[in-house]
């Protein structure tokens, strides 16, 4: 079965700083990978997702991410955050061939300060 | 376009009483149908999912259950709620790697 792991439940960081959110995860076979946000009191908004191809991910609002198989991370980035990244981030993991359940870690608190 | 419609927004409710939270997609067919809880100052667990009509399965033994009468209709219920059912709900659908989430339920049992 898989896992993720987030490291940092709490994460704060000032304002134009850039900021790493770190995500681990466990399987035996290949996953897909995501970055949720959620704004309080609101659903998640994908930020990005790695199926295949290029490690290095793109995502919205600035954001990016790298598939690191040898190391299972996929670590969250941005070089510059703002007051309104102040959000939870989830890491995610997916096995398509398990009717696409998406396994989340705990959650990262993001608070950035001005 | 593809839109997910989840309801109550907010809902609080005594304990013992029975729950139904619906949620409906719009905009595609056959989706796989998820819902997830999302306790106070935790992850989101998944509770149920769905890969089609009066198909349910269920990864947490719990007080609640699932239903999908239609392709596109999926339902959390309980007969009678409990403390510990309070949380933040979410329905979710995924067809081929994508997933898009409902804006929630926050449910407080008291």
């Amino acid at each position: 079965a898989q896992s993720v792991t987030q490291l940092d439940s709490q994460v704060p960081v000032f304002e134009e700083a850039p900021v790493e959110l770190r995500c681990n995860y466990s399987s035996s076979v290949s996953v897909y990978l995501f970055w949720y946000v959620q704004y309080p009191n609101q659903g998640l908004q994908l930020l990005l997702k790695y199926l295949s191809g290029s490690t290095l991910v793109k995502g919205i609002n600035g954001f990016e991410a790298e598939f690191n198989k040898s190391q299972t991370s996929f670590h969250l980035r941005k070089p510059s955050v703002h007051i309104s990244d102040t959000a939870e981030y989830f890491c995610a993991v997916s096995r398509y061939n398990q009717g696409g359940k998406l396994i989340f870690g705990q959650g990262t608190e993001l608070s950035v300060k001005p | 376009s593809q839109t997910i419609h989840q309801w109550p927004a907010t809902l609080v409710q005594p304990v013992g009483s029975p729950l139904s939270l619906e949620c409906t997609v719009e905009g595609t067919s056959n989706p796989n149908l998820y819902w997830y809880r999302q306790a106070a100052g935790r992850g989101l667990q998944l509770l149920f999912y769905s890969v089609g009509i009066g198909q349910i399965s269920s990864e947490v033994p719990q007080n609640l259950s699932a239903s999908r009468p239609q392709d596109r209709q999926f339902i959390l219920s309980s007969k009678k709620l409990l403390l510990s059912d309070s949380g933040f709900y979410l329905c979710a659908w995924n067809r081929a790697g994508g997933y898009t989430f409902g804006s929630g339920t926050r449910l407080t049992v008291v």
